[in-house]
């Protein structure tokens, strides 16, 4: 069967650190992938998504940028965390015409 | 503009009552479209996919309508009950196999005992 993991669940960072989170999908080849993020009381807002390796498509200009070394692996980075990167960043996995799969988010506060 | 509009305002009905939830978009022309439970400090969880070519879909107590001349997408919970609050979110895949999946804002349920 399929899962995804997605680490941590909570971080707490400083104003101007850098950022790494990661998220692996198993039992499955060839996902779609997008990290997602949700501010509090908001709607899922979509950061980036990938149809394969090497392929991103960033959909808001952020701070934030995104990597798929590996099929099965989704890594949302930063050089230098803003306050307004806090937020429930949720990593998901989906095949076409399937419904998509989450992660257990991580809930991310800038300090 | 690129829309995609569920109600913003929480709906409470009481229990045993049929919920119905709206979402509306506009200027996307979905392949299919979903809705999702989400709970509170959880990842959404899917319910129910309905296709372009379908007009409804069913699964136990919930029902899914897709109008492509209306763009409107109505999400109902018959029989509800208190375990049923949440937020519900709606979401779209774009024809084409962009695997661009966009949701919704979402809107809240509360179903009174």
């Amino acid at each position: 069967s399929q899962t995804i993991h997605q680490w941590p669940a909570t971080l707490v960072q400083p104003v101007g650190s850098p950022l790494s989170l990661e998220c692996t999908v198993e039992g499955t080849s060839n996902p779609n992938l997008y990290w997602y993020r949700q501010a509090a009381g908001r709607g899922l807002q979509l950061l980036f998504y990938s149809v394969g390796i090497g392929q991103i498509s960033s959909e808001v200009p952020q701070n934030l940028s995104a990597s798929r070394p590996q099929d099965r692996q989704f890594i949302l980075s930063s050089k230098k965390l803003l306050l307004s990167d806090s937020g429930f960043y949720l990593c998901a996995w989906s095949s076409y015409s399937t419904e998509a799969f989450f992660g257990q988010g991580t809930r991310l506060t800038v300090v | 503009s690129q829309k995609i509009e569920q109600n913003s305002e929480a709906l409470n009905i009481q229990e045993g009552k049929t919920a119905t939830l709206t979402c509306n978009y506009t200027n996307y022309s979905p392949a299919y479209l979903q809705w999702y439970r989400q709970d509170p400090g959880r990842g959404p969880v899917f319910l129910l996919l309905i296709r372009e070519n379908e007009k409804e879909k069913r699964k136990e107590r919930l029902k899914v309508t897709f109008d492509t001349t209306l763009k409107q997408s109505l999400f109902h919970i018959t029989a509800s009950q208190p375990a049923d609050s949440a937020t519900y979110l709606c979401a779209l895949v774009t024809a084409g196999n962009t695997g661009k999946l966009i949701f919704g804002q979402g809107t809240t349920l509360q179903v009174k005992p």
